[in-house]
């Protein structure tokens, strides 16, 4: 069966430092591959969103970075981390077609 | 490129009552429909999806939905609500991007909280 892995679970970091959140994905492959960020009130906001290795949309500009190096594993950086880069960080995969998406349980995000 | 417009922030209602959660997309040639539910501090489990067939779609917990073209909706319904349904509902539609790539957009979510 496929399984979604996501961690840290939660993670507090001062202003200007860097961010490496990891994501993997198990039993199954060449999965699209997603980064969500949800923040109170906003729902969830697609941030980069993968169809490859090496492949990676962005959908908003922003602090943010994210890199896919191998096909189960997407990876979402920053250099210097901003106090508005605080939030909840959702990893999801889906396969090609328009089926469901199978998240990770999330890593909250706390920049101070 | 499709959106989703979820109605209601907030909803919320007394155990044992019916609940009914509003989603309105944008139109498109081909609707690929969902609901998610999200527990505080968990990610997002799939509660239902219409994706081709009937319209009327059930899903676990008892919820359902049903996808109304001429409406451009796709509400979700449960007739008696628990405890334990309170969470944060999303609603989501699959934008083709191209060949069999398609995008997930969500709708900003409704609380749905359950009062004894």
């Amino acid at each position: 069966s496929q399984t979604i892995h996501q961690w840290p679970a939660t993670l507090v970091q001062p202003v200007g430092s860097p961010l490496s959140l990891e994501c993997t994905v198990e039993g199954t492959s060449n999965p699209n591959l997603y980064w969500y960020r949800q923040a109170a009130g906003r729902g969830l906001q697609l941030l980069f969103y993968s169809v490859g290795i090496g492949q990676i949309s962005s959908e908003v500009p922003q602090n943010l970075s994210a890199s896919r190096p191998q096909d189960r594993q997407f990876i979402l950086s920053s250099k210097k981390l901003l106090l508005s880069d605080s939030g909840f960080y959702l990893c999801a995969w889906s396969s090609k077609g328009p089926g469901k998406a199978f998240f990770g349980q999330g890593t909250r995000l706390t920049v101070v | 490129a499709q959106s989703v417009t979820q109605l209601d922030s907030q909803v919320p209602v007394f155990e044992e009552a019916p609940v009914e959660l509003r989603c309105n997309y944008s139109s498109s040639v081909s609707v690929y429909l969902f609901w998610y539910v999200q527990y505080p501090n968990q990610g997002l489990q799939l509660l239902l999806k219409y994706l081709s067939g009937s319209t009327l779609v059930k899903g676990i917990n008892g919820f359902e939905a049903e996808f109304n073209k001429s409406q451009t909706s796709f509400h979700l319904r449960k007739p008696s609500v628990h405890i334990s349904d309170t969470a944060e509902y999303f609603c989501a539609v699959n934008d083709k991007r191209g060949g069999s790539n398609y995008k997930l957009t969500f709708g900003k979510g409704t609380l749905l909280t359950v009062n004894p």
